[in-house]
């Protein structure tokens, strides 16, 4: 069974750096893109970027180039998003998606709360 | 273009038929696909490509495109098909994602 697990809830202040996670299982991690996209409260979805886990070949949303980094290690079938600097506008919840074999986003994680405040 | 647009609501009778649209530029090139998301929940993939739906999502579901538009309708809307709808696809240089801004669906 596909499977994408992401870590916990987190509530940081300005400034602070934080990495999320999303753990793939149930097939082979390596070869499936995975997305991030965010969803700001009561907003609709956005995509903020897509990596290749095989080769960690990232394409990023314009709106999120330079804000976030995101990452992958295949060893560990675990996909990253990171913010060296947080703000409160990056209070949302973030979901990963698997990139499936018809280009749809056919799993998804539970997603992670991320709040911001100080 | 590299954006969708979607009505913002739309509500349908219980047992009723609705149409749900999408509409971009990039549409005329690539088949959107449709996401139902329910209150506090993960989105769900409900419809893809030409006209598929994943195992599991009901046959009420369907999905048609022409031209800049694309249509995701619900034949016989239940109380559970409520929630938020988005259309997905590539931008018009294929190289980007977008989502449309969604729509919410009540059923009455």
């Amino acid at each position: 069974e596909v499977q994408l697990e992401q870590s916990g809830a987190e509530v940081k202040k300005p400034g602070e750096s934080l990495k999320i996670s999303c753990k793939g299982s149930g097939y082979s991690f390596s070869f499936y893109r995975i997305v991030w996209v965010r969803q700001m409260p009561g907003k609709g979805l956005e995509w903020m970027g897509t990596i290749y886990p095989g080769d960690s070949e990232t394409t990023y949303s314009p709106s999120f180039q330079g804000q976030v980094t995101i990452s992958a290690d295949k060893s560990v079938s675990t996909a990253y998003l990171q913010w060296t600097s947080l703000k409160a506008s990056d209070t949302a919840m973030y979901y990963c998606a698997r990139r499936g074999p018809v280009d749809v986003f056919d799993y998804w994680g539970r997603g992670t709360q991320v709040t911001v405040a100080s | 273009s590299s954006e969708l647009t979607q009505d913002p609501a739309v509500s349908v009778a219980l047992g009723q038929t609705v149409r749900i649209t999408c509409r971009g530029d990039s549409l005329r090139t690539y088949y959107p696909s449709w996401y139902q998301q329910k209150p506090g929940q993960a989105p769900v993939l409900v419809v893809y490509g030409k006209n598929n739906r994943p195992s599991g999502i009901p046959d009420r579901f369907s999905g048609s495109s022409s031209g800049d538009t694309a249509s995701l309708t619900i034949t016989g809307a239940q109380a559970e098909d409520e929630g938020d709808f988005y259309c997905n696809s590539r931008d018009s240089s294929g190289h980007h994602v977008v989502f449309g801004g969604g729509t919410k669906l009540t059923v009455l």
